[in-house]
């Protein structure tokens, strides 16, 4: 069963405007991580923040965590029509001993030029 | 450095049919992660392999089994195939498997008719 629930299933934006995606998920958590993946292509990993930080930084992306509402969002600023892709969050297990990603269903982003 | 390699990349196989792929991992990864992609259930975990033991199977029928070797490469198979096998399977490694990021393949894409 899927952990955690995107938040919108699609988005539409143009460039240079900034993306905010959101990620829900029901049970505690080690660390959530998010992905990208181009039509039908393999995930590629964006950045991993750790239960206990609220906050994390990588280039364009910024994403924040909230374990009291168990839910993070993930913000693009500046977006480029090769950010167009899905984005997936994914956790695994507090205490880490699952061995497993639970991933949401996805964000749908297209950035138009 | 080498990514995750999946082979084949496409497979088109009947129904009743048996299916093996296989992936290897980036050099020094020692786990190894299976997960399937549809797009009515999404990114579904399938196993987990750690030092060719397995660690974590998801919720799917017997049908499905794999293994790993002590190289680290990991194969899945799928007997007796089904329509609703039809999906991209992703392959993940990671150094321990928990608590890190994952590096993705680009998927073999099984078609069964």
């Amino acid at each position: 069963s899927q952990q955690g629930e995107e938040d919108p299933q699609a988005l539409s934006i143009q460039e240079g405007e900034n993306a905010t995606m959101n990620c829900s998920y029901k049970t505690s958590i080690n660390n959530l991580q998010w992905y990208r993946q181009n039509s039908g292509r393999g995930l590629v990993h964006l950045i991993l923040i750790r239960s206990n930080e609220r906050e994390k930084h990588s280039g364009r992306l910024r994403v924040t965590l909230d374990t009291s509402k168990k839910s993070s969002s993930l913000l693009i600023t500046a977006s480029r029509a090769a950010d167009t892709a899905s984005y997936f969050c994914a956790t695994d297990a507090e205490g880490g001993s699952n061995y497993k990603l639970t991933f949401g269903k996805g964000t749908l982003l297209t950035v138009n030029p | 450095k080498a990514g995750v390699t999946q082979t084949p990349r496409y497979l088109i196989k009947t129904r009743g049919q048996q299916v093996t792929l296989s992936c290897s991992p980036i050099s020094g990864h020692r786990s190894v992660s299976w997960y399937q992609q549809t797009p009515g259930q999404g990114l579904q975990f399938l196993f987990e392999y750690f030092s060719e033991t397995q660690r974590n199977k998801g919720n799917f029928p017997g049908r499905f089994s794999g293994r790993q070797f002590s190289n680290s490469r990991s194969e899945m198979n799928v007997s007796t195939l089904e329509l609703g096998d039809s999906a991209l399977y992703l392959c993940a490694s990671s150094l321990v498997g928990t608590g890190e990021k994952a590096f993705f393949g680009q998927g073999t894409r099984l078609t069964v008719v």
